[in-house]
């Protein structure tokens, strides 16, 4: 069946560093894909998507390029800053006949320190 | 516009006891979803509704879960009884059009459930 596979947290930074947190997929057919974030206390929320190959979703400064040739959905921030701290979640919708269900990775901890 | 609205936020519950979960959906969003996140792992699916009906219920993990919708606005999430692994936290999200996640989901921000 469709999975999605995140790279293991937590993962620390310092202000400013450059974020990548890994994410590849197995899915049939063209699933849509989706970083959904969630912030110390509050619900998920989406931060971007991607529905078709070589699209790019980008919000925040966050960007995502759909790879259909490596399966991958690599989240990534120039910059990051200590509001940035949260809970990442990689997760496909698939198709056809997709009925609105997510599947998502484990999710990625992040901790930004000033 | 009022978001998901999910509660209690937090619920903790003795092995065997009874606990129901309410989702309250964005008012007109047709699609109901129910997911779980049990400590450190994946959020998994667990059911879908549309209006008042079960369109997918394949996630449910055992009959110990009881998802309704009556009247096809608010859901509840009944687990009875209640087993250490339930422990959990569990999130809602509705959707106007089917295949709501290309198109819009919101999620509420979770019940944290605590079975001890």
């Amino acid at each position: 069946g469709d999975s999605v596979t995140q790279m293991e947290g937590p993962v620390t930074l310092s202000e400013e560093a450059f974020l990548t947190i890994n994410c590849t997929y197995t899915a049939t057919g063209y699933p849509s894909l989706f970083w959904y974030v969630q912030y110390p206390g509050e619900g998920l929320q989406l931060l971007l998507k991607a529905t078709k190959a070589d699209d790019k979703g980008s919000n925040k400064g966050f960007e995502a390029t759909y790879r259909k040739e490596t399966t991958s959905f690599h989240l990534e921030k120039g910059s990051v800053q200590v509001s940035d701290s949260a809970v990442y979640f990689c997760a496909l919708s698939g198709r056809p006949g997709n009925t609105g269900k997510l599947i998502f990775g484990q999710g990625t901890t992040l901790q930004v320190k000033p | 516009e009022a978001g998901v609205t999910q509660f209690p936020s937090h619920s903790v519950i003795e092995k065997g006891q009874t606990v129901t979960l309410r989702c309250d959906p964005i008012s007109g969003h047709d699609n109901l979803y129910w997911y779980r996140r049990v400590m450190g792992k994946e959020i998994k699916f667990l059911l879908h509704f549309v209006k008042e009906s079960k369109q997918d219920e394949s996630g449910m993990p055992n009959n110990r879960f009881l998802a309704e919708r009556t009247g096809g606005t608010y859901s509840t999430l009944k687990v009875q009884p209640a087993e250490l692994e339930d422990s959990g936290v569990y999130f809602c999200a509705s959707s106007q059009a089917l295949g709501g996640a290309n198109y819009g989901y919101t999620f509420g921000s979770g019940t944290r459930l605590t079975v001890v």
